[in-house]
């Protein structure tokens, strides 16, 4: 699996728009970029997921580059209760039943009044 | 909503004990698996369960055990605890009808061996 790089912390004004960035430069064609978040003393929780196209729902938006190199995830108004680690993983779930997510680092978001 | 439940928040061992974690979904994925997260270390795959009595090893299976009996329940046993296994372990499950879904993971369990 392609492994990732994220800033290890930023900080974001509550409402406010969060944008959070992964390098994926050794990303191989099949696999799916992953997004997700663990607030403190809880299990990873799921975000949003993509392949090629820029996807939205309710938490997020995924901006996947056309190279496929980078991703940006975006909370578009950030509040207190999106403070949190958020993990960038590249995984192939394609061709298996079985996803395995090789979690990194992440990074610590902080929303701050 | 998916419900992953692990059986404990919180657990005290003894060195050489011989301890079982046990996690139980109720959305009846086919997949399974157990993290432990160490600080620094972010999470690591110990072991993950595909179907009912499979099981694949993940990236640290050293000390560890699992047992899938039933689909809805997947357990970690740690043979003889070590204080090396201090560490807060984590559940999680994903459907496996179709690739590239997410997972949900449980609460956590916070182990302390000593």
């Amino acid at each position: 699996d392609a492994k990732t790089t994220q800033p290890p912390s930023m900080d974001c004004a509550e409402g406010r728009a969060a944008n959070l960035p992964c390098n994926h430069s050794t990303i191989s064609g099949n696999e799916y970029v992953y997004w997700y978040r663990q607030i403190h003393s809880q299990g990873p929780q799921y975000i949003i997921h993509g392949l090629k196209n820029n996807e939205t729902n309710e938490m997020a938006s995924l901006i996947i580059t056309e190279d496929r190199k980078s991703s940006t995830l975006i909370l578009p108004h950030a509040t207190l209760r999106d403070t949190a680690v958020y993990y960038c993983i590249v995984g192939n779930a394609g061709g298996t039943s079985y996803g395995k997510l090789t979690f990194g680092q992440g990074t610590i978001l902080t929303v701050h009044p | 909503d998916v419900k992953v439940t692990q059986s404990s928040r919180y657990l005290v061992k003894r060195t050489g004990e011989k301890v079982f974690l046990e996690c139980v979904q109720d959305m009846d994925h086919e997949n399974m698996f157990w993290y432990r997260q160490d600080p620094g270390l972010g999470l690591r795959l110990i072991y993950f369960s595909y179907d009912v009595k499979m099981k694949e090893k993940g990236d640290i299976p050293e000390g560890y055990s699992v047992s899938r009996e039933k689909k809805e329940r997947f357990s970690l046993i740690l043979e003889s605890a070590s204080t090396n296994q201090t560490s807060m372990y984590l559940c999680a499950t994903q459907w496996g009808g179709r690739a590239n879904t997410e997972a949900f993971f449980g609460q956590g369990t916070r182990l302390t061996v000593v």
